[in-house]
């Protein structure tokens, strides 16, 4: 069976420091990987999406950038945290093209002080 | 941009009660609508629709979809306190591989 793995559950990083959240999946090959943020109270905003190794699609102009170094592993990454990166991250994986619904990691919650 | 609304933002209601919470979405290409229950962390799968007044239910919840009005509903009934969660709505589009979310609505139901 399908699993993900997202790591860590909770950061607590001070600004302008570095981030590296991991997100991997186990028991599919050439899954769409998305990486999503969620404010309090506020809905899912897509962040990233990725189709295949090496290809990530930016939905919105940010201070985070992501890689798909391996099929299955998809990292979201910052140079240096602001305040406003603060929010719960999920990552999520689906087959094909991902509108029949995605499965979500259990996500981390990071906060900028 | 397609937008995904969800109403109420919030409700708080208890237990016994029947709740309705409405989706209603903007789009072209439409390929489904899709449900979850988020408590604390990550979100899990309710339903999902592709099908205009067909009816899904799983225990006391139900979901049906209006592809002419472009919205849903998720229905509740006899709530308990565990069904206390954000409730959120997506929807997916044919021609890309995202889903747009909607802001979710915050259901608390007390004792």
């Amino acid at each position: 069976s399908q699993t993900i793995h997202q790591w860590p559950a909770t950061l607590v990083q001070p600004v302008g420091s570095p981030l590296s959240l991991e997100c991997t999946v186990e028991g599919t090959s050439n899954p769409n990987l998305y990486w999503y943020r969620q404010a309090a109270g506020r809905g899912l905003q897509l962040l990233f999406y990725s189709v295949g190794i090496g290809q990530i699609s930016s939905e919105v102009p940010q201070n985070l950038s992501a890689s798909r170094p391996q099929d299955r592993q998809f990292i979201l990454s910052s140079k240096k945290l602001l305040l406003s990166d603060s929010g719960f991250y999920l990552c999520a994986w689906s087959v094909d093209t991902g509108s029949y619904g995605y499965t979500f990691g259990s996500g981390t919650r990071l906060t900028v002080v | 941009e397609d937008k995904v609304v969800q109403s109420p933002l919030s409700l708080v209601v208890h237990e016994g009660d029947t709740v309705t919470l409405n989706c209603s979405y903007e789009v072209t290409n439409f390929r489904s609508l899709l449900w979850y229950k988020q408590e604390k962390k990550a979100p899990t799968f309710l339903f999902m629709l592709t099908s205009s007044g067909i009816e899904k239910k799983s225990g006391r919840l139900s979901s049906i979809l209006d592809k002419k009005e472009l919205f849903s509903i998720l229905n509740i009934t006899a709530t308990q306190t565990g069904d206390s969660a954000v409730y959120l709505c997506a929807r997916g589009s044919s021609n890309t591989g995202k889903l747009i979310f909607g802001q979710g609505t915050t259901l608390q139901v007390k004792p």
